[in-house]
């Protein structure tokens, strides 16, 4: 069965630490690693899509990187607006996103 | 370009009661597939519609069923409703050419 799993649940940083979260997966033929950011009550954002190890993706802040067991997404100098719950999802064959628990971020000012 | 979109925002049930959710996917897209996210978990798969058939189903029981219609819109319906269906419902779309999925603001559901 797909297994999606991520670390930690919550992160707590200072404006400026950057930090990393953990996506770990187990599925069959990966054909996507996708990451979206969601904040309270609202619907998950889309992020990025990775493909293949080694791929890496930027955007802003943050920067997604892909190896055959693992993704990481790497947060560089957060600031307060970058609070939000980070979800990891995995598609294999077939048409279903397996998602991690998620990781809470709290950037302090 | 309008982005995914759900109906109603919220909703208060109680137990035994049927509820419907609708969702208008992104402009474009024609697949369609729903999530339930319960509080301070990942979302979990429903079902998915494509060209007004289920595709896929996830862990779900029958009390759970859908609809797809010809402009690509879908319904996420629930009978007998039970206090543990309280959660997010969410929608997402996508097409054919595309793996990555996107998602409307979700229904917030209450069973009392």
């Amino acid at each position: 069965e797909d297994q999606v799993t991520q670390s930690p649940e919550a992160l707590r940083l200072q404006e400026g630490e950057s930090s990393s979260l953990n996506c770990s997966y187990t599925v069959s033929g990966l054909r996507g690693l996708f990451w979206y950011r969601q904040d309270p009550g609202k619907g998950p954002e889309f992020l990025f899509t990775l493909y293949s190890a080694g791929e890496e993706k930027e955007k802003e802040r943050l920067k997604a990187t892909l190896t055959k067991k693992e993704s990481f997404l790497h947060i560089t100098a957060p600031k307060p607006e970058d609070s939000a719950t980070y979800l990891c999802a995995a598609k294999a064959a077939g048409n279903k996103l397996t998602f991690g628990g998620g990781t809470r971020v709290l950037v302090k000012p | 370009d309008a982005g995914v979109t759900q109906s109603p925002t919220h909703l208060i049930k109680t137990r035994g009661q049927q509820v419907t959710l609708r969702c208008s996917p992104k402009s474009g897209h024609d697949t369609v597939s729903w999530y339930q996210q319960a509080l301070g978990q990942g979302p979990q798969f429903i079902f998915q519609y494509y060209e007004e058939e289920e595709r896929q189903r996830g862990n779900f029981p029958d009390r759970f069923s859908g609809h797809q219609f010809p402009n690509y819109s879908s319904e996420l319906n629930v009978n007998a409703l039970l206090l543990g269906d309280s959660a997010l419902y969410l929608c997402a779309s996508t097409s054919g050419q595309q793996e990555t999925q996107y998602f409307g603001p979700g229904t917030r559901l209450l069973v009392l």
